[in-house]
């Protein structure tokens, strides 16, 4: 069964400090891997896409990795900030083609406080 | 920021009320999307729709309907709105591929139906 799992479910950290969210999957066929960022009351905004040639994507403070032989991926935020405040989604798509359909975690819930 | 628009943010109806919550993209987008998303809860795809006069079910079974009339309008009816229809409704647009390309999504429309 196609799922995709996110750990730790809600996380609270310091500003300033880094963390660490994590994305098992088992996906199959795997075309692409992205992580979303969904503020309260908004819509997903994605990050970062990766696909299987790819082992690390960076996006200002955000480091997405890849490795598609453990079917893992990891999302790092460094020197966090009160706005990174949000749910983080990864997101992974079995098939980069018209019948592809994507596949969403639950999220982690990251809380940064002052 | 996408130009993906949702109305209303926030709607509160009683039982046995039709409703229509609206999308637009000004993106130029043929795929369209509705998810629907309970708190801390994965995405599920209800409705998508490949382009003018195209609309498919998604994976989660919904007593909804929608329409694609135009490029850039999308919206979703519920003919009998029930408790068990409160959620959290976000669209989205992509390009081509739907597995390939990005997802933009709009605010959402949260629905409490009393």
């Amino acid at each position: 069964k196609n799922q995709v799992e996110q750990s730790p479910q809600s996380l609270i950290i310091l500003e300033g400090k880094n963390c660490t969210l994590q994305c098992n999957y088992t996906v199959s066929p795997f075309s692409n891997l992205r992580w979303y960022k969904q503020d309260t009351g908004r819509g997903p905004v994605s990050l970062t896409i990766m696909t299987f040639s790819e082992n690390t994507k960076s996006n200002g403070r955000y480091t997405a990795t890849l490795d598609a032989d453990t079917k893992q991926s990891s999302l790092h935020i460094t020197a966090s900030q009160l706005s990174d405040s949000a749910s983080y989604i990864c997101v992974v798509s079995d098939r980069g083609s018209t019948l592809g359909r994507l596949y969403f975690g639950r999220g982690t819930q990251l809380t940064v406080w002052p | 920021e996408a130009d993906i628009y949702q109305t209303p943010r926030y709607l509160v109806i009683g039982t046995g009320k039709k409703i229509t919550l609206e999308c637009s993209q000004t993106m130029g987008h043929d795929k369209m999307y509705w998810y629907q998303q309970d708190p801390g809860m994965e995405l599920h795809l209800i409705h998508y729709s490949y382009g003018v006069n195209s609309t498919e079910k998604g994976d989660l079974s919904s007593e909804s309907t929608v329409s694609r009339i135009r490029t850039e309008h999308f919206p979703l009816t519920l003919e009998s709105a029930r408790p068990s229809h409160t959620s959290q409704y976000l669209c989205a647009s992509s390009e081509s591929p739907p597995g390939g390309e990005t997802q933009y999504f709009g605010p959402g429309t949260r629905l409490l139906v009393l």
